[in-house]
């Protein structure tokens, strides 16, 4: 069965750092495009940033572009995303999901909430 | 600067059919592949329609979509309570590198 297991979320201060981690099982992953999108409290999702099978493609939201940085690791079967600089508008649940075609993601990892708050 | 309208809400009695419109507006979304999301409160969302009109595996045939030069419309018939959730358009500009989802849809079946 397909799984991606998140890890990696909770609280960070504003200016703060955080990583988080997809962990990918049950299918090819150094063949699949990946994504990560986040949604706000209560509000619609937003991608965030996207990355190539074998990561020499990568593109992030204006949002967090230059802030986070998107990669994978294919012999551990792992994305990643690297959230630095965090604000509190950043504050969301994070998920990672996996590309079936054209950027309909056909498995979601469970997400992973984010806090940035003082 | 790439925006899917999407409306609000929807509203619809339960073995009725109901439509969600997403317009790309002055966004080009004819060369664009069309995708369409559920989401019950609390939880992922869920793969309805990829690909403009394709329905992954699992998905029953009440879940229907088309799509024309300007907008995507996704059909639910035969409305079940459980169908009470939100839906949401996405696309991915391939010349950009970018993916942009529509504002989302909350669906009332009541």
């Amino acid at each position: 069965d397909v799984q991606l297991v998140q890890s990696g979320g909770g609280l960070a201060r504003p200016g703060g750092s955080l990583r988080l981690s997809c962990a990918a099982s049950g299918f090819m992953f150094r063949n699949n495009w990946m994504f990560w999108v986040r949604q706000a409290p209560g509000k619609g999702l937003e991608w965030v940033a996207t990355i190539g099978p074998h990561g020499t493609f990568t593109n992030h939201g204006d949002s967090v572009r230059g802030r986070f940085t998107v990669s994978r690791d294919n012999a551990k079967n792992t994305l990643y995303l690297q959230m630095n600089s965090l604000r509190v508008e950043d504050t969301a649940v994070y998920y990672c999901g996996k590309d079936l075609s054209h950027f309909a993601m056909d498995f979601w990892g469970q997400g992973s909430p984010v806090t940035v708050s003082s | 600067q790439f925006v899917l309208t999407q409306p609000p809400s929807v509203s619809a009695a339960p073995g009725q059919k109901v439509t969600i419109s997403c317009s790309g507006g002055s966004s080009n979304i004819e060369e664009n592949y069309v995708s369409w999301y559920q989401q019950l409160p609390g939880t992922a969302p869920k793969l309805l329609i990829y690909d403009n009109d394709k329905r992954p595996s699992g998905i029953p045939d009440r879940f229907s979509a088309s799509k024309s030069a300007t907008s995507a419309t996704l059909g639910i018939a035969g409305l079940q309570t459980g169908d009470d959730a939100d839906y949401f358009c996405a696309t991915w500009f391939d010349g950009l590198g970018i993916g942009v989802f529509g504002g989302g849809t909350k669906l009332t079946v009541l």
